[in-house]
């Protein structure tokens, strides 16, 4: 069965850095890209960034360039965002989603991220 | 950055009645739209890709249509698990954008 499942959200302080993780099982992990998207308490989706299957080309939306960073190990069939300069209105909770062309057609449960002080 | 426009914001039917969601871009995005579900507490689920392509296990009442710049999901008669929120999604650029999404509610 294909799974997503992520992990190390948690309360940052403004201005600080976290990385969360998605550990996917069922698939083979190395053939797909993958896309994080975010959703803060009471609003819509948001993408947020993606990655090819091999790792060499990535994405961002404008309102993280610079700060955040995706990655993966396939060897692990593990994806991360590495996630800096963390602020308020990153508050969220980020889902990672399997990129089959065109859709994300698996979805993780999500992992909460509450920037605050 | 393509902009897509859902209406209405909130959709009241009764089960059993047809609901039409509407997602329009600011500039043509071919038939790369996607379509998601979202219930309260869950991940979104994808039911439309390709614009009229309906996903692994959806329903047969939900169709979508549209290319360029228009596009509409329909449910054509509403069971009581569809009551959710929709959010189409376009693939054709980066970055990738979603709509602000469509409540269905039960009237």
């Amino acid at each position: 069965e294909m799974q997503l499942l992520e992990s190390g959200g948690g309360l940052v302080p403004p201005g600080g850095s976290l990385t969360i993780s998605c550990a996917a099982s069922g698939f083979t992990f190395s053939s797909w890209a993958m896309n994080w998207v975010r959703q803060a308490p009471g609003k819509g989706l948001e993408w947020v960034s993606g990655i090819s299957s091999t790792g060499g080309t990535t994405y961002y939306a404008d309102s993280v360039k610079g700060r955040f960073t995706v990655s993966r190990d396939n060897s692990k069939s593990t994806l991360y965002l590495h996630m800096n300069s963390l602020r308020a209105e990153d508050t969220a909770v980020y889902y990672c989603a399997k990129d089959s062309g065109r859709r994300d057609d698996y979805w993780g449960q999500g992992t909460l991220v509450t920037v605050s002080s | 950055e393509i902009v897509l426009t859902q209406s209405p914001a909130t959709l009241s039917l009764s089960p059993g009645e047809r609901a039409t969601l509407s997602c329009r871009a600011s500039q043509s995005v071919s038939s790369y739209v996607a379509w998601y579900q979202q219930k309260p507490g869950q991940a979104p689920r994808l039911v439309i890709y390709d614009a009229s392509n309906r996903a692994t296990g959806i329903p047969a009442r939900f169709s979508g249509s549209g290319s360029g710049t228009d596009f509409t999901l329909t449910i054509s008669s509403l069971e009581p698990e569809d009551f959710a929120v929709y959010y189409c999604q376009q693939r054709s650029n980066w970055p990738l954008t979603f709509g602000g999404g469509t409540k269905v509610e039960i009237k």
